[in-house]
C-alpha cells in the first residue's frame, strides 16, 4: 500500500539558509500535518492543511511557512535557519474524518 | 489543556517476558487515543487506536491496550516481547477533529524507550 512520502530524507544547511521540505500524502488523503521532533523529544505539531487551506496551527515559528497544493502535496518552507531547527520533521496525512494520521519516514534536517 | 504523560522514560525487559507501557492523558472530552512505535531513524508506525466502544483494543505485532476512563489511562501491553520490539513507543491523544473547520492534531507523550535483553 502506498504510504506518505517525504523528501528529502536528509538535509544539511548552514545557519541563515533556507530549506524546503516536501510531503506527498497517501492517495485520496486530503489532510496533511507537519510535526517537528527535536533530538530526544516527542513530536510537536506545527501546522495542518485540509483541502489546500490551513486548518490548524501549532508551535510553528514565523520563519516557517507551509502550503498544500492542488495535488494535495505539501511543502514546508523554512527561512533564516537556526541551529535549534535541527530536528526530524514528519509529515502525516489522513482522510477527512478518518481521525487516523499516517506518518512518513521524516526528513532529518541538520543546521550547521 | 490536553496532555499525555508517559511516566517511564526507559524500560528494559527480557525477551519472552511480558510488557506494559504506561500512558495517562488529560483531555476534556472523550479522547481519541493512539500508540505509535518509532524505530531508530524511522518514522512513526501506528500500533493501535481507541475511539470508542470496547475498551480493550488489539493492534499489530501482538500489542493490545486498555482504555480506563476512571484512571485516564491507556496502557500498552504485550504478553511476550521479541527482540525486534526494541524501539521507542509514543502514546498520543487526538484533539477534536472535524469541528469548526479544525482537523485536529496529535499530542504526544515524551515516549518510552524499550530495550530487550536476550
Amino acid at each position: 500500500a502506498a504510504g506518505v512520502i517525504q523528501s528529502p530524507r536528509h538535509l544539511i544547511k548552514e545557519k541563515r539558509e533556507t530549506a524546503t521540505l516536501k510531503c506527498y500524502p497517501i492517495p485520496r488523503h486530503d489532510t496533511v500535518y507537519w510535526y517537528q521532533q527535536g533530538p530526544g523529544q516527542d513530536p510537536q505539531f506545527l501546522i495542518s492543511f485540509y483541502e489546500k487551506m490551513q486548518s490548524d496551527k501549532g508551535s510553528i515559528p514565523d520563519r516557517f511557512s507551509a502550503q498544500q497544493f492542488s495535488d494535495y502535496h505539501s511543502e514546508l518552507n523554512m527561512s533564516s535557519l537556526e541551529l535549534g531547527d535541527s530536528a526530524l520533521y514528519f509529515c502525516a496525512s489522513s482522510l477527512t474524518g478518518g481521525n487516523i494520521q499516517y506518518f512518513g519516514a521524516g526528513t532529518r534536517l541538520s543546521v550547521l | 489543556a490536553q496532555s499525555v504523560t508517559q511516566p517511564d522514560i526507559h524500560i528494559t525487559v527480557s525477551e519472552g517476558a511480558s510488557l506494559e507501557l504506561r500512558c495517562n492523558y488529560s483531555y476534556g472530552a472523550t479522547p481519541y487515543l493512539f500508540w505509535y512505535v518509532q524505530s531508530p531513524g524511522q518514522g512513526l508506525q501506528l500500533l493501535l487506536k481507541y475511539f470508542s466502544g470496547d475498551t480493550l483494543v488489539q493492534g499489530i505485532k501482538g500489542f493490545e491496550a486498555e482504555f480506563k476512563r476512571s484512571q485516564s489511562s491507556f496502557n500498552l501491553r504485550k504478553p511476550s516481547v521479541h527482540w525486534s520490539d526494541a524501539a521507542e513507543y509514543f502514546c498520543a491523544v487526538g484533539t477534536v477533529m472535524n469541528y469548526g473547520g479544525s482537523q485536529g492534531n496529535l499530542i504526544f507523550g515524551k515516549g518510552t524507550k524499550l530495550s530487550v535483553k536476550p
